[in-house]
């Protein structure tokens, strides 16, 4: 069964630091990766979608990387904002189903 | 609809009651899916569907949980005979195509207590 883990659990930084999170994966042989983020009491926002076949994708101040081979995925988000803290969750496809980390708590203090 | 929409967004049940989850997904996603979310936990899986046909239900913790998607649009999950342990939220996805290559957009999900 694929298991996936991010760290750290938590991270809190001040405000526009840059910061790296982390995810990785034990099965290499996904489809894709996605991440996103929750606030409290949400649903799952998406921020990035990156293929398989891909390496990377950018959004605004946010670039994730995808080592497929090494199963590993990191989201660096430049500047950082009070408005960026929430919880980060990745999530790798295998087939019917996503399989998710238990996510990072990031507190960016102002 | 604009995007993926779940009711009720609350919802206290009495051990022993039977309740039904709605989803509304996004006008014309082919994939629904629905998940389960403890506190401080990530998502588990439940079920999968492709138009009406649920293709995996292998996340189903007991036969109490029954999901159907019975037009391919929306999809009702019940539980039955609730117990304290299926306090969660329950998010639903869904994405256009199947889960290769498609994004996948959550709703605000349904948080169950069961008192």
């Amino acid at each position: 069964k694929q298991e996936v883990t991010q760290i750290p659990a938590a991270l809190s930084v001040p405000e526009g630091e840059n910061l790296v999170l982390n995810c990785s994966f034990t099965d290499s042989a996904i489809y894709n990766l996605q991440w996103f983020r929750q606030d409290p009491g949400k649903g799952l926002t998406s921020l990035l979608l990156i293929q398989s076949s891909q390496r990377e994708q950018t959004s605004g101040r946010l670039n994730a990387s995808l080592d497929k081979s090494s199963g590993r995925s990191t989201l660096y988000i430049a500047a950082s904002q009070p408005g960026d803290s929430a919880t980060y969750l990745c999530a790798v496809s295998t087939g019917n189903q996503f399989y998710f980390g238990t996510g990072t708590s990031l507190t960016v203090i102002p | 609809g604009a995007g993926v929409s779940q009711s009720p967004r609350y919802k206290v049940a009495k051990r022993g009651q039977d309740v039904a989850l709605r989803c509304d997904p996004i006008s014309g996603h082919v994939s629904l899916f629905w998940y389960q979310q403890a506190l401080g936990q990530g998502p588990e899986f439940l079920t999968y569907f492709q138009n009406e046909a649920q293709l995996d239900k292998s996340g189903l913790p007991s036969d109490r949980f029954f999901a159907e998607r019975p037009e391919g649009s929306v999809s009702t999950l019940k539980i039955q005979r609730t117990q304290q342990e299926d306090s969660a939220v329950y998010l639903c996805a869904s994405s256009l195509w199947g889960w290769e290559n498609t994004e996948a957009f959550f709703g605000q999900g349904t948080r169950l207590t069961v008192v």
